[in-house]
């Protein structure tokens, strides 16, 4: 069964700080990998997606992949109070489906 | 833009009610998907449109009914819930034809509650 793991947290990380959240999957052959951010009651909203190893930015964010360890992070630099939400860790699969990891709980205090 | 929007924002329904939910989409997406999502879980798949056509049935209770009239829209028919429906319901599209390589972007979702 294909799974993905993360630690539920909750992360707690100063204002200012790089916040880290880690990710892994079982399945090798994965192409994809997607981070969400779910505030409380809402909906998910996309952050970033990866496929290839290595490191891709987008402002305050970077996505890390690493396939041989199979291992997928995401940091966050310059941590805001209003990165406090939860994180989730999704991976494609083949015919149109995700496979979600339990999320992240992420608390940056002031 | 990447904007999916959903209606209603809340429903309360009894468990003999008939409602629907219904999905917007135009970004010219041609896969379109529903997910329940319960308290402090992440989103589960229930239903996966793919060309207008049914893709991906993820057992789902009869008593929810997907239908996709076109391209853009997508609805969800509800009748004689029970309570542990309650969830908030959400809605996704993705570009189409690869499968979970496609980035999917979600409504706002439903939150449902079943008296």
């Amino acid at each position: 069964q294909k799974e993905v793991e993360q630690n539920s947290g909750p992360l707690s990380v100063p204002e200012g700080a790089i916040a880290s959240l880690n990710c892994t999957y079982s399945d090798r052959g994965s192409q994809s990998f997607f981070w969400y951010r779910q505030y409380s009651g809402k909906s998910p909203e996309l952050i970033m997606f990866i496929y290839s190893n290595g490191d891709k930015e987008d402002g305050r964010f970077t996505a890390q992949l690493n396939k041989a360890s199979q291992y997928v992070s995401l940091l966050i630099r310059d941590s805001q109070p209003s990165d406090s939400a939860t994180y989730l860790c999704a991976v494609g699969d083949s015919n149109y489906q995700l496979i979600w990891g339990a999320g992240t709980k992420l608390i940056i205090k002031p | 833009d990447t904007e999916v929007t959903q209606t209603p924002k809340h429903l309360v329904m009894g468990m003999t009610n008939k409602k629907s939910l219904k999905c917007e989409q135009h970004m010219g997406h041609r896969a379109m998907y529903w997910y329940k999502q319960k308290a402090k879980k992440p989103p589960e798949l229930m239903f996966v449109y793919s060309y207008e056509k049914l893709s991906i049935n993820e057992s789902v209770p009869s008593r929810f009914s997907p239908e996709c009239p076109n391209s853009s829209l997508l609805n969800l028919h509800l009748h004689a819930l029970q309570p542990e429906d309650s969830a908030l319901y959400l809605c996704a599209s993705s570009q189409g034809g690869q499968g979970g390589q496609e980035t999917q972007y979600f409504g706002p979702g439903t939150r449902l509650l079943v008296l």
